[in-house]
């Protein structure tokens, strides 16, 4: 299927530190979602981006939507202890009778006091 | 606050025993999705569900099977749990009515282990 490459695989950063991670495709996607799965906990959606070029903000976070429509970007600035997590791009594929996602292999967050 | 829930945070089963994991949201939604989650491996999908008995196998199906006899629950059955099968399990919903890719709502996962 549509795979999804998402780097980098892991992250060890200062708090304070801003944080960019990426995700490429060789397809184009017409959305391109973020998810931040905290320990022990589901993913939790982050940022949706419907349109190419477009920048969107969600407090210290801002995703962007490739103009190629074949990659996205997640920044985070001033990074923070509750920062860590595993962040998952995704986007959606038709396969059989539903939509579904197709998630990348997520980049592991650590944030060092 | 809309709702996946999953009925158990933590599993610990022996070889050979059928695990039934139960998942249920409460959003009205049409699609559910069953997926294990490996590290470096990511999300991968097991199966999923458009209606009410309907499935279809995702990208690994095998030693698994599903059951959605509601719409509002989707359980994932192992038939005979093997070690290989320890896992985090994830089921998430979502609704595609409205015409965008909204995301999923995820449950908060079942860790599955086999001995």
């Amino acid at each position: 299927g549509q795979q999804l490459n998402q780097s980098p695989q892991s992250m060890f950063i200062q708090e304070g530190e801003d944080v960019s991670m990426n995700c490429t495709s060789s397809s184009i996607f017409n959305t391109w979602l973020w998810y931040k799965q905290e320990p022990g906990e589901g993913p939790v959606l982050l940022i949706a981006l419907y349109k190419a070029g477009e920048l969107t903000s969600n407090g210290r976070l801002t995703a962007q939507f490739g103009i190629t429509r074949k990659d996205s970007f997640l920044n985070i600035s001033a990074s923070i202890p509750s920062d860590v997590g595993i962040y998952f791009c995704a986007g959606p594929i038709y396969s059989g009778s539903a939509r579904q996602l197709t998630f990348g292999s997520g980049t592991q967050l650590t944030v060092l006091p | 606050d809309v709702k996946v829930t999953q009925s158990s945070r933590y599993l610990v089963k022996r070889t050979g025993e059928k695990v039934f994991l139960e998942c249920v949201q409460d959003m009205d939604h049409e699609n559910m999705f069953w997926y294990r989650q490996d590290p470096g491996l990511g999300l991968r999908l097991i199966y999923f569900s458009y209606d009410v008995k309907m499935k279809e196998k995702g990208d690994i199906p095998e030693g698994y099977s599903v059951s959605r006899e509601k719409k509002e629950r989707f359980s994932l059955i192992l038939e005979s749990a093997s070690t290989n099968q320890t896992s985090m399990y994830l089921c998430a919903s979502t609704d595609t009515r409205r015409g965008r890719s909204h995301g999923y709502t995820f449950g908060s996962g079942t860790r599955l282990t086999v001995v």
